[in-house]
């Protein structure tokens, strides 16, 4: 079975400064994929990122860096900089290898992180 | 480009009363399509999964079941609604496998009374 965690519920900064959101998975597979959603109150999901599994180097987009450890199993995303735009619940999901016997194709989310950014 | 729509945005319910939330997708063919249900404070539970017409393959066995009528088209129904089918409710989609991205609809806000 796949897991998900994102132990943190709720974080608060004030604007300007950085922030991390952990998160640790489990899977069996050999091959998956980790994905990182953005949901402002509106509710709608917004994509930010996937990783596979094969690719531990990390990734920078403007304010926004993940950094994929295997060997920890975990993928935590920082926020520099931070702006009251970045508030909303953050969702960290995998996905298995539908063709290593995952299971289902559908994600299998933490229970998302709410980041609050104080103007 | 690829466009997901979700209707109603917000339902409100009568507990036993029936449900037909609908989900379709412009622009793609022969998408994987999903629903998800988020219950207040808690992450997003996967319902179902539809890799085409006709083949739905359910998560978690509840009051709920799924259509896909049309390759582009899924449908989440309920015979008769409890009060804990509220939820925040998402359709998906992506193309097939599971290394794609996921795209999202708006979601339904269903309050069942």
């Amino acid at each position: 079975a796949q897991k998900v965690t994102q132990a943190q519920t709720e974080i608060s900064v004030v604007e300007k400064e950085d922030v991390t959101l952990d998160c640790v998975y489990e899977t069996r597979d050999t091959t998956y994929y980790l994905f990182w959603y953005k949901q402002p109150p509106s509710g709608e999901l917004v994509f930010l990122i996937r990783r596979n599994s094969f690719d531990e180097q990390n990734e920078i987009s403007g304010r926004y860096s993940w950094n994929f450890q295997k060997s920890t199993s975990s993928f935590n995303f920082t926020i520099t900089a931070s702006q009251v735009v970045d508030s909303a619940v953050y969702f960290c999901a995998l996905s298995g290898d539908q063709y290593s016997g995952g299971g289902a194709d559908g994600l299998t989310f933490g229970k998302g992180t709410h980041l609050i950014i104080q103007p | 480009s690829q466009t997901i729509h979700q209707w109603p945005a917000t339902l409100v319910q009568p507990v036993g009363s029936p449900l037909s939330l609908e989900c379709t997708v412009e622009g793609t063919s022969n998408p994987n399509l999903y629903w998800y249900r988020q219950a207040a404070g808690r992450g997003l539970q996967l319902l179902f999964y539809s890799v085409g017409i006709g083949q739905i393959s359910s998560e978690v066995p509840q009051n709920l079941s799924a259509s896909r009528p049309q390759d582009r088209q899924f449908i989440l129904s309920s015979k008769k609604l409890l009060l804990s089918d509220s939820g925040f409710y998402l359709c998906a989609w992506s193309s097939q496998g599971a290394r794609y991205i996921q795209y999202f609809g708006a979601g339904t806000r269903l309050s069942v009374l």
